[in-house]
């Protein structure tokens, strides 16, 4: 699985959009783009994935560049609750692929009051 | 539909002893996963299990560490003999296959 790059830690004013960017330049044409976060003593909660195309739920918008070496987590109003620290991996979907994620360090994300 | 389930949520031991964990995974899910976690740094892979077969083993996993999912329902992980650097988060996940995994909450683990 490709590698990524983040920044070590961003800090958001509460009720801002809080964007967070992650490189993937070497990613390959059937990678996804997957989104965690992890607040303190919890286990990982998914966010969000896509493949090329931005996407959005009720978490969270991801949007992927169109080369696809790199995208942006968008959490539209951050909240205190939303500190953590955000995991961007990449990786293979799909039943012929079995294995785990590859989480890097991460950005620690600290929403301020 | 509950998510992933662990058990116990944290446990404390002494150098030396067994200790098991385990985990409920979401009810339909194939695949279930196990990775390690230490302070300040993100989970690390262990193993995974597609029904009752481990279909692989991170290096990580020395012979002092062995998991099971007899059923192909729930899993459990103990280790024996254990060491103080074995003290770590231990996280597991399910998926539908190859689909997003979903994580519990882990179990904590402290070796004195």
């Amino acid at each position: 699985d490709a590698k990524t790059t983040q920044p070590t830690s961003m800090d958001c004013a509460e009720g801002r959009a809080a964007n967070l960017p992650c490189n993937h330049s070497t990613i390959s044409g059937n990678e996804y783009v997957y989104w965690y976060r992890q607040i303190h003593s919890q286990g990982p909660q998914y966010i969000i994935h896509g493949l090329k195309n931005n996407e959005t739920n009720e978490m969270a918008s991801l949007i992927i560049t169109e080369d696809r070496k790199s995208s942006t987590l968008i959490l539209p109003h951050a909240t205190l609750r939303d500190t953590a620290v955000y995991y961007c991996i990449v990786r293979v979907w799909g039943d012929n692929y079995g294995q785990n994620f590859v989480f890097g360090p991460g950005t620690r994300l600290s929403v301020l009051p | 539909d509950t998510g992933v389930s662990q058990d116990p949520r944290h446990k404390i031991t002494k150098r030396g002893q067994n200790v098991t964990f385990r985990c409920d995974p979401i009810s339909e899910h194939n695949r279930l996963y196990w990775y390690r976690q230490t302070l300040g740094q993100g989970p690390e892979f262990l193993t995974y299990f597609q029904n009752e077969a481990q279909l692989e083993k991170s290096r990580l996993l020395s012979d002092r560490f062995s998991a099971e999912r007899p059923k192909g329902s729930f899993s459990t992980l103990e280790i024996q003999r254990t060491e103080q650097g074995d003290s770590a988060m231990y996280l597991c996940a399910s998926s539908f296959s190859g689909e997003t995994q979903y994580f519990g909450p882990g179990t904590r683990l402290l070796v004195l």
